[in-house]
């Protein structure tokens, strides 16, 4: 199985967007609804984000949200702020009980 | 407070066997399922295994990666997931976090500890 495709870097200065990509194939992004979302700041435990694509749990603000269409999936921070400054990974269900991580994105805030 | 601590980590040599553990807290421990996920120093997330709850079976699945080599277990008794690693290669270097299940979405992980460290070298 390999890694979701994301892009090494993506950065937006405070206040403004920016969009993750995560593409897969259809055995795994494509093929299901669970895509999930992870924020991991440096030393730090992975966070949980986003789950079934596009739903924010408990506690995450809601300038966090997700999509997919087809093999790729989607992240998007609207009003960047400092502490948005991570690392940030997807995560798809492949089927029978297995899962596959993207190779992780660093946002950068200018 | 929900909470998931791994211990167990440290330096072994290569073929060398070890295990780690994961203590939860905070929660009922048997109504979840468990995974493990390892990263690298400096890489990105690997996901190594998934164990169901008792209630499904506690069946076990793992990457193809450590397959035969890596096992994952629980003791319901002690709120303690277990993975046990045997011949151990260079590339298993990493951090190893277990994580659990969401209730809502089983194939998201909610609650991550804070990874215990494994080096594998002579």
């Amino acid at each position: 199985q390999s890694a979701l495709t994301q892009p090494r870097s993506v950065s937006g200065s405070p206040g403004q967007s920016v969009t993750i990509s995560c593409t897969g194939t259809s055995s795994d992004v494509g093929g299901y609804k669970y895509v999930s979302w992870y924020q991991q700041h440096p030393g730090k435990a992975p966070k949980f984000m986003i789950y079934d694509v596009s739903k924010r749990p408990s506690g995450v603000p809601d300038r966090f949200s997700g999509s997919k269409s087809g093999n790729t999936a989607s992240l998007t921070i609207s009003g960047l702020q400092a502490e948005d400054e991570a690392d940030y990974y997807c995560c798809s269900y492949a089927g029978s009980f297995t899962w596959v991580f993207g190779g992780g994105t660093k946002v950068t805030v200018l | 407070e929900v909470q998931l601590v791994e211990s167990g980590g440290g330096l072994v040599q290569p073929g060398r066997s070890l295990r780690l553990s994961c203590t939860a807290s905070g929660f009922t421990f048997g109504d979840y399922a468990m995974a493990w996920v390892r990263q690298a120093p400096g890489k990105g997330l690997e996901w190594v295994g998934f164990m169901r709850s008792k209630t499904y079976g506690g069946t076990t699945y793992y990457a193809a990666s450590v397959k035969g080599r890596l096992t994952i277990s629980r003791d319901e008794s002690k709120n303690i997931a277990y993975l046990q690693m045997s011949g151990l290669k260079t590339e298993d270097t990493a951090t190893y976090f277990c994580a659990r299940a969401y209730v809502t979405s089983w194939p998201a992980f909610d609650i991550w500890g804070q990874g215990t460290m494994v080096t594998v070298s002579s």
